[in-house]
């Protein structure tokens, strides 16, 4: 069936570092595919998505490329900080077609100044 | 200019008693669903509404009632709560007309059973 699998957390990054989160997914078909970030305390916010093959999603100086080659889809950032520490949760819609989100187990990230 | 909301946003109870989350979305959006995030944050899909039509029923103890009055509102009620369902019950709503289309989710509801 359908999966999302990220990276394990947590991660620990020092402020101006470079982030790379890993997702890869096993779906049949063209999935469109997220990145939701939850704050502490919060819900969950898009953080960006791409829907097709090499498009590119990007959106508060985070990218991710929708590689169908490698279905793949991580989750960089040039330079975070300590203001971007939460839980990143990659996502895509299963081939049901009905419309289910289903995510990835979720990777912490601690920015620390 | 809340886009989902929900209410309440903790709730702490006992074990077998009967509680309810109740969620509105202005967006206009014709689906609605509810997620579980368990202690681990993994999230899971429970219930998901199209227009007051329930179109995905996941693996749900039948305690777990969702109940749909409109298609702004999805609410879901719980009976004989379990030491088990404490979580963080998030809704969520998308527009109808694609099912790829981006969930945008309310704040969450922080159960506690007791």
């Amino acid at each position: 069936g359908d999966s999302v699998t990220q990276m394990e957390g947590p991660v620990t990054l020092s402020e101006e570092a470079f982030l790379t989160i890993n997702c890869t997914y096993t779906a049949t078909g063209y999935p469109s595919l997220f990145w939701y970030v939850q704050y502490p305390g919060e819900g969950l916010q898009l953080l960006l998505k791409a829907t097709k093959a090499d498009d590119k999603g990007s959106n508060k100086g985070f990218e991710a490329t929708y590689r169908k080659e490698t279905t793949s889809f991580h989750l960089e950032k040039g330079s975070v900080q300590v203001s971007d520490s939460a839980v990143y949760f990659c996502a895509l819609y299963g081939s049901s077609n009905t419309g289910k989100l289903i995510f990835g187990q979720g990777t912490t990230l601690q920015v620390k100044p | 200019d809340t886009a989902v909301s929900q209410t309440p946003k903790y709730l702490v109870t006992q074990m077998g008693n009967d509680k309810s989350i109740k969620c509105e979305q202005n967006l206009g959006h014709d689906t609605m669903y509810w997620y579980k995030q368990d202690s681990k944050k993994f999230l899971k899909i429970m219930f998901s509404y199209n227009n007051k039509e329930l179109i995905i029923n996941e693996t749900v103890p039948n305690r777990f009632s969702p109940k749909s009055p409109d298609k702004a509102h999805l609410n879901l009620h719980i009976n004989s709560l379990e030491l088990g369902d404490s979580a963080v019950y998030f809704c969520a709503s998308r527009a109808g007309d694609n099912v790829q289309e981006t969930q945008y989710f309310g704040p969450g509801t922080r159960l506690l059973v007791l």
